[in-house]
């Protein structure tokens, strides 16, 4: 079964940098991989942020962008603000099926 | 404006079945592969099956494969979901999200508000 994993919870300072990582336990994780990143707060739908690794939405704000970093994807928040406080989770495409991450909780404190 | 909107989640016995319809409006739903995830309460999303443009190609996850039947009906901009055999892990909300599949992308855009499903007796 394939698992992918992510940081439990991550803690950010209002205006500081993190980047949430998201691992296959199948090995490195490529862009035929396709990673999308998503954004879920209490009580609401996930709200789509990143697609195919590194792309933004129209409505993704600049600060978020996505990458490959060590045989992963990764998700960077910059210059956080206090509306960023949110679980977030990848999403990798395994050639047919797909499998979500466990999620990060990032609280901006 | 895109819409999803599901239904027809409620309460249902284990064993029993249930089917979840998703409807759409604001595009040309024949264009996107439509997928369905599911969350249980406090717990992280997981992806449960998907739907190509025609409704040829269809996947499960292991967990729901052989009970759960995914379909639509582009003439009615609707796409469905239907569980049988149903279990207490099976209590989620069920979303519907629109992908579309280009060569060398995958794109997870818009999704629904979902729908409570809840089995138990």
């Amino acid at each position: 079964q394939t698992v992918v994993t992510q940081e439990p919870s991550l803690t950010v300072s209002p205006g500081g940098t993190v980047t949430l990582t998201c691992a296959s336990s199948t090995g490195a994780v490529t862009s035929g991989y396709y990673a999308n990143w998503f954004q879920q707060k209490p009580g609401q739908a996930p709200r789509a942020l990143i697609y195919s690794t590194s792309n933004k939405h129209s409505w993704t704000p600049a600060r978020f962008s996505g990458s490959l970093l060590g045989g992963k994807a990764a998700l960077t928040l910059s210059g956080v603000q206090p509306e960023d406080e949110a679980e977030y989770y990848c999403l990798l495409y395994y050639g047919g099926a797909y499998v979500f991450g466990t999620g990060t909780k990032v609280t901006v404190l | 404006e895109v819409q999803l909107v599901e239904s027809g989640g409620g309460l249902v016995q284990p064993g029993g079945s249930l089917r979840l319809s998703c409807a759409v409006s604001g595009f040309t739903f024949s264009n996107y592969w439509i997928h369905w995830v599911r969350q249980a309460p406090g717990k992280g999303l997981v992806w449960v099956s998907r739907i190509n443009e025609g409704g040829s190609t269809t996947t499960y996850a292991a967990s729901v494969k052989g009970r759960f039947t995914i379909s639509r009906d582009n003439a009615k901009n609707t796409l469905y979901l239907q569980m049988n055999s149903l279990g207490a892990e099976d209590t989620a909300v069920y979303y519907c999200a629109r992908v579309l599949v280009g060569s060398n992308v995958v794109i997870f855009d818009y999704w629904g508000r979902g729908t409570l499903v809840t089995v138990s007796s």
